[in-house]
């Protein structure tokens, strides 16, 4: 059972242009939201964070936008650079604290052309 | 400051065999995490120790794979006796504590068992 989906494996852009990765969660317990970046032969690196008493959360070209009532979060980079490119997981926990375990989806590969 | 480091980089087996991986996490870093990561897939907590003590090993087949942090420090995961089904991407990450949003992953262990 995926409680974490992101549908989209890939995504091209072209740089400058605005890249929109989604994701989608069933769990209603699920209360905080991450997103990871991954390069190749790297670990996760963690990107932003936002809390279910939010809808928005903005970090310098990054932005995450999460709809509750459709169980949806998207991360939105604008304007997107060759460097973005990479795997962006979606994760999601039941409490604000990393102490309660993150599920993961299953990544989506961003590709921005210069 | 320094990462999460985590050795060996690669490992190559037999169906049956045995294998140890090491974890040290950040330096005054209380939590640490074992993730297992398949190909196509995002990651997956084994197990989560706060200090010494594990917190949470519910996704940890216990059969055949056993985690230890002896000191609240370093740590290590085995997996005794390896199936092919094994084959991933083991990620090591840690926490100031568990209730710090960020978690900072190392680079990972791939392993394959042939």
């Amino acid at each position: 059972d995926q409680q974490v989906k992101q549908n989209s494996p890939s995504l091209s852009v072209q740089e400058g242009r605005i890249s929109i990765l989604n994701c989608d969660y069933t769990n209603s317990m699920f209360d905080y939201f991450l997103w990871y970046k991954k390069y190749p032969a790297e670990g996760p690196t963690f990107l932003i964070s936002i809390s279910s008493i939010k809808d928005k959360n903005e970090d310098g070209r990054f932005t995450v936008f999460l709809n509750k009532s459709a169980k949806h979060l998207s991360l939105h980079i604008v304007p997107s650079q060759p460097g973005d490119s990479a795997v962006y997981f979606c994760a999601a926990s039941e409490g604000r604290s990393s102490g309660d375990k993150l599920t993961f989806g299953t990544g989506t590969r961003l590709a921005v052309r210069p | 400051e320094a990462g999460v480091a985590q050795s060996p980089r690669y490992k190559i087996i037999e169906k049956r065999q045995s294998v140890a991986f090491w974890c040290n996490p950040i330096s005054g870093h209380a939590t640490l995490y074992w993730y297992q990561q398949i190909l196509g897939q995002g990651p997956k907590l084994l197990i989560q120790f706060q200090n010494n003590g594990v917190v949470d090993d519910s996704q940890l087949p216990k059969d055949r794979f056993s985690a230890e942090r002896l000191k609240g420090v370093d740590s290590t995961l085995k997996i005794q006796p390896a199936k092919l089904e094994d084959s991933a991407v083991y990620l090591c990450a840690s926490s100031f504590d568990r209730f710090q949003e960020t978690q900072y992953f190392g680079p990972g262990t791939r392993l394959l068992v042939l």
